[in-house]
């Protein structure tokens, strides 16, 4: 089983749309958790961190079920500018091992 | 401020070719450094990581190798360079701590001919 798996998509969806995305990681102790936005060609940047209480910025709302072993990001009221892979990022272990493993990402498509 | 420079962003290179790509940081010290690698299509692969000068831990078995002689420079080296090292070259810092998140260079876009 990979250390943190997506579902890559695409997924279409309409200007407006709310649009969800999983990812699942294997260790139970991680503790940091990441959504990134890469554009086309681009380096990744950081979307959002994820906290055990759930966090919200703007139309984005990140979500941590510990008990299932994923995270969630939800986008709200679609724009054509939210298409970009999203990728979801994992320090595996507890403490500061330095390590971060990123999902291979989900595609999303945002059509007028 | 913080920033994160990588160079070259471009580079063909041949088959069997040496490779150094160096990425430095500016304005932090003692980051943890990370090299990634992407390839067409596909997610970030960690490649190497270090916690400080010297240490540097290897996730991938493969042709290449990293090095950290200062602080804030981290170098990916290979000897001989493979069709398949062909990627995106990634560098990323972060500051020592649990909810710390990467910051990422501009990239380096490797074609091996």
């Amino acid at each position: 089983r990979k250390e943190v798996e997506q579902d890559p998509g695409p997924f279409n969806v309409p200007e407006g749309a709310t649009v969800a995305f999983n990812c699942t990681y294997s260790n139970s102790a991680s503790q940091s958790f990441f959504w990134y936005r890469q554009d086309c060609r681009k380096e990744p940047k950081l979307l959002m961190s994820v906290y055990s209480s759930g966090n919200e910025d703007g139309r984005f709302t990140a979500q941590l079920n510990r008990a299932s072993q994923y995270i969630s990001l939800l986008i709200r009221d679609s724009k054509l500018s939210d298409s970009a892979t999203y990728l979801c990022v994992v320090n595996p272990f507890p403490g500061n091992t330095g390590k971060l493993i990123f999902g291979q990402g989900t595609t999303l498509q945002v059509k007028p | 401020s913080q920033t994160i420079h990588q160079w070259p962003a471009t580079l063909v290179q041949p088959v069997g070719s040496p490779l150094s790509l160096e990425c430095t940081v500016e304005g932090t010290s003692n980051p943890n450094l990370y090299w990634y690698r992407q390839a067409a299509g596909r997610g970030l692969q960690l490649l190497f990581y270090s916690v400080g000068i010297g240490q540097i831990s290897s996730e991938v078995p493969q042709n290449l190798s990293a090095s950290r002689p200062q602080d804030r420079q981290f170098i990916l080296s290979s000897k001989k360079l493979l069709l398949s090292d062909s990627g995106f070259y990634l560098c990323a810092w972060r500051v020592w701590g649990l909810n710390t998140e990467a910051f990422f260079g501009q990239g380096t876009r490797l074609t091996v001919v």
